[in-house]
């Protein structure tokens, strides 16, 4: 198993540029979240899913989409970037009975 | 929503010795603690949680306590080691909540030779 996967690693944008942070997991669990990180702050959710075809609103949606059409992938939109979405972005899938959360490895995103 | 306090922000310890961190946390209805382990460049890593029907919970060098009364958990790593220098989240979570996480802002723990 792979596990979560995030691409790209990092990625430099200009403002009003968009993109999407591809998350994948191979688990096969429903539920998956994005959060953001940045310095000092811990963690933010930004939006979550307990399966395909559901999403919700975490605690910073704004400047965000997300759709979730497979059980596997959850991609994240941004479609005016702004500077203030410079941060690491992480994905995580959790499944079954257990409450453990199960982390990628992150996507460095600088707004310019 | 919940908030979740965590201290230190940094705490150093020289090889060997114990490292505590502390969070608190305003949701009573939070019942699952997980602390994470986050390496740089990295994902966060769990590695040890607590649930709200369990005082303490040991796991080798690492241990977890949580007073519900006073709504604070605490995380206990004893005979450091240098790979154990990292940043370390808390974490809460409660039942129905589609196991959404609330962190606290982080501690980075130095592990001195």
């Amino acid at each position: 198993n792979a596990g979560v996967t995030q691409t790209p690693k990092f990625r430099i944008l200009k403002i009003g540029q968009s993109m999407t942070l591809q998350c994948t997991q191979d688990m096969n669990h429903n539920y998956m979240y994005w959060y953001r990180q940045d310095p000092g702050m811990g963690l933010k959710l930004i939006y979550y899913s307990v399966g395909a075809g559901i999403t919700d609103k975490g605690e910073v949606p704004n400047g965000y989409n997300v759709s979730r059409s497979t059980t596997e992938d959850f991609p994240l939109r941004l479609e005016l970037a702004a500077p203030s979405q410079t941060s690491v972005y992480f994905c995580a899938s959790k499944g079954g009975v257990w409450n453990e959360q199960f982390f990628g490895p992150g996507t460095r995103l600088t707004v310019l | 929503g919940e908030n979740v306090e965590q201290h230190p922000s940094t705490l150093s310890v020289q090889e060997g010795d114990s490292a505590v961190i502390k969070c608190t946390y305003s949701d009573s209805a939070s019942n699952y603690f997980p602390w994470y382990k986050q390496e740089l460049g990295k994902g966060p890593q769990l590695i040890i949680d607590i649930r709200s029907n369990v005082g303490e919970k040991k796991d080798q060098r690492i241990a977890v306590t949580l007073n519900k009364t006073a709504k604070h958990f605490s995380l206990h790593i004893t005979e450091t080691q240098p790979e154990d220098s990292a940043v370390y989240f808390c974490a809460t979570s409660s039942t129905g909540t589609a196991s959404k996480l609330t962190f606290g802002t982080g501690t980075r723990l130095q592990v001195t030779l």
